[in-house]
């Protein structure tokens, strides 16, 4: 049983189209990250969110906490080809678990 | 500044060979990792470093060995490769900050084992 769960797995959509990644949890942690891997790279972090209920926007990119610190959204406005990747939602249980990933495919 | 590298990039083995994949950063962070990938599974930690001389094991650390001679380097020796460790693998270094660690990752090394 995954302890951070994605969805969905797998998001194949046209560019300019907007999208929203989930990753769930029945754990409350003190702090979420959300990583991209793109395809034949290791995962570089974009963001980490620590308080509840918090916002944080890299460009096209809406990143959400959970008020009960126990779920976070990605949201990507007007996707684009170079967004394409795996995003994966990660979380401090003593180390860093990850989530599956979800992988996104954003055609021209 | 190379950040975190590791070799090889590809290496295919046959089963019950042994290998030996290299991790180097020159970020000087105190705590190293190595993960495996698969399709589906997200990052799984074989082991982790703390600091140089120090090791423990992760969440799948059977068939694995490392050593962290180095706070530079961190090695995964597979002693007797099997089919069921064709992965790739990935290794990351941090600066300890509890819960808003930042881990940098290396391109990774593909190894399909048959």
């Amino acid at each position: 049983t995954q302890l951070l769960e994605q969805s969905p797995q797998f998001l194949s959509i046209q560019e300019g189209e907007n999208l929203t990644v989930y990753c769930n949890s029945s754990s409350v942690f003190s702090s979420l990250q959300w990583y991209r891997q793109e395809p034949g790279e290791g995962p570089v972090l974009l963001v980490t969110v620590v308080t509840g209920g918090e916002v944080k926007k890299l460009k096209r990119l809406t990143f959400q906490f959970g008020d009960a610190r126990k779920d976070s959204s990605l949201h990507i406005t007007a996707a684009q080809p170079g967004d394409t990747g795996l995003y994966l939602c990660a979380a401090h249980r003593g180390k860093l678990i990850f989530g599956q990933g979800t992988t996104l495919q954003v055609k021209p | 500044n190379a950040g975190v590298t590791q070799t090889p990039k590809f290496r295919v083995l046959k089963t019950g060979q042994s290998m030996t994949l290299l991790c180097a950063q020159d970020m000087n962070h105190e705590y190293m990792y190595w993960y495996r990938q698969d399709p589906g599974m997200g990052l799984r930690l074989i082991h982790y470093s703390v600091g140089e001389g120090t090791t423990a094991k992760g969440e799948v650390p059977d068939g694995y060995n490392v050593s962290r001679l180095k706070k530079q380097n961190f090695l995964l020796g597979l002693e007797s490769a099997a089919p069921s460790q064709t992965s790739v693998y990935f290794c990351a270094s941090s600066y300890p900050r509890g819960t808003q660690e930042t881990q940098y990752f290396g391109p990774g090394t593909r190894l399909l084992v048959l």
